[in-house]
C-alpha cells in the first residue's frame, strides 16, 4: 500500500525566513509526485509535478525537488500570501489514482 | 465560466436521507474523481471515472454511488447518509497527457449529517 508522510504538520515562519517542507513516500513504482497548495475553504491548486529522482522545478518563491525516497518543497523568502496548506501526492500503478499526504500548514507572519 | 464547479457548496442533512452532490466540468476531461477530506486523513479517493459510463472504486467507496452518463457530469450519491459521512467533498478532473497528468479540483461541498 502506498504511503505518503508530510512533515512538519505545521510550520510558522517570519516573513523572509526560508525553510523546507518534507514529503516522504513509500510506493511500488513511482510514476509521479505532485505538490498542491490549498487555501482555507478552497480546493487544492496544482503547483508542480516531478517524475524522477534528481528533478527540480521552480515557481516564484517555491522550488520542489525529488529523491528516491522523498521530496522537498523549498520556500525562499516567504511572504504572508504564501500561507496555506501544502499537499504532497504520489501516483503509482495504473490509471490516475493518487495517494495524498495530510499536508503541512504553513503560516508566514509579517 | 470554464472550469469545474460543485453544488451545493454547503449541505445539512439527516441520517438515513439520500443526498446527491453534483460536479460539472467544462474542459471535456476524460477523468473525474471524488475525494473526501477529513482532519488527520488528508484527501481520500471515493470513486473515479475514466470516461462516460466507466467508473471504479477508490479507497473508501462504501455507502456511495456514482454515475457518469455524460463526460462533463459526475454526481456522487449517498444512498443513506450516516454521521461518518460528514466531511468536505471535492470533485476533480484531469486529462491524460503522456500517461499522466495533474488534477484540477472544484471548490468543495461541505456536508454535515445530523
Amino acid at each position: 500500500e502506498d504511503q505518503v508522510t508530510q512533515s512538519p504538520e505545521a510550520l510558522r515562519l517570519q516573513e523572509g525566513e526560508s525553510s523546507s517542507l518534507n514529503c516522504s513516500y513509500t510506493v511500488s513504482g513511482l510514476r509521479g509526485l505532485f505538490w498542491y497548495r490549498q487555501d482555507p475553504g478552497k480546493g487544492p491548486e496544482f503547483l508542480f509535478t516531478l517524475y524522477s529522482a534528481g528533478e527540480e522545478k521552480e515557481k516564484e518563491r517555491l522550488k520542489a525537488t525529488l529523491t528516491k525516497k522523498e521530496s522537498f518543497l523549498h520556500i525562499t523568502a516567504p511572504k504572508p500570501e504564501d500561507s496555506a496548506t501544502y499537499l504532497c501526492a504520489v501516483l503509482s500503478g495504473g490509471y490516475q489514482k493518487v495517494t495524498f499526504g495530510t499536508g503541512t500548514k504553513l503560516q508566514v507572519i509579517p | 465560466d470554464a472550469g469545474i464547479t460543485q453544488s451545493p457548496r454547503y449541505k445539512i442533512t439527516e441520517t438515513g436521507r439520500q443526498v446527491t452532490l453534483m460536479c460539472h466540468q467544462t474542459w471535456s476531461h476524460s477523468y473525474m474523481f471524488w475525494y473526501r477530506q477529513d482532519l488527520g486523513h488528508g484527501l481520500r479517493l471515493i470513486y473515479y471515472s475514466a470516461a462516460a459510463d466507466i467508473t471504479d472504486k477508490g479507497e473508501v467507496p462504501d455507502g456511495y454511488v456514482v454515475s457518469r452518463s455524460k463526460t462533463e457530469n459526475f454526481p456522487l450519491t449517498l444512498e443513506s447518509a450516516t454521521r461518518s459521512q460528514t466531511s468536505v467533498y471535492f470533485c476533480a478532473s484531469s486529462e491524460t497527457v503522456k500517461g499522466y497528468n495533474e488534477q484540477f479540483f472544484g471548490p468543495g461541498t461541505r456536508l454535515t449529517v445530523l
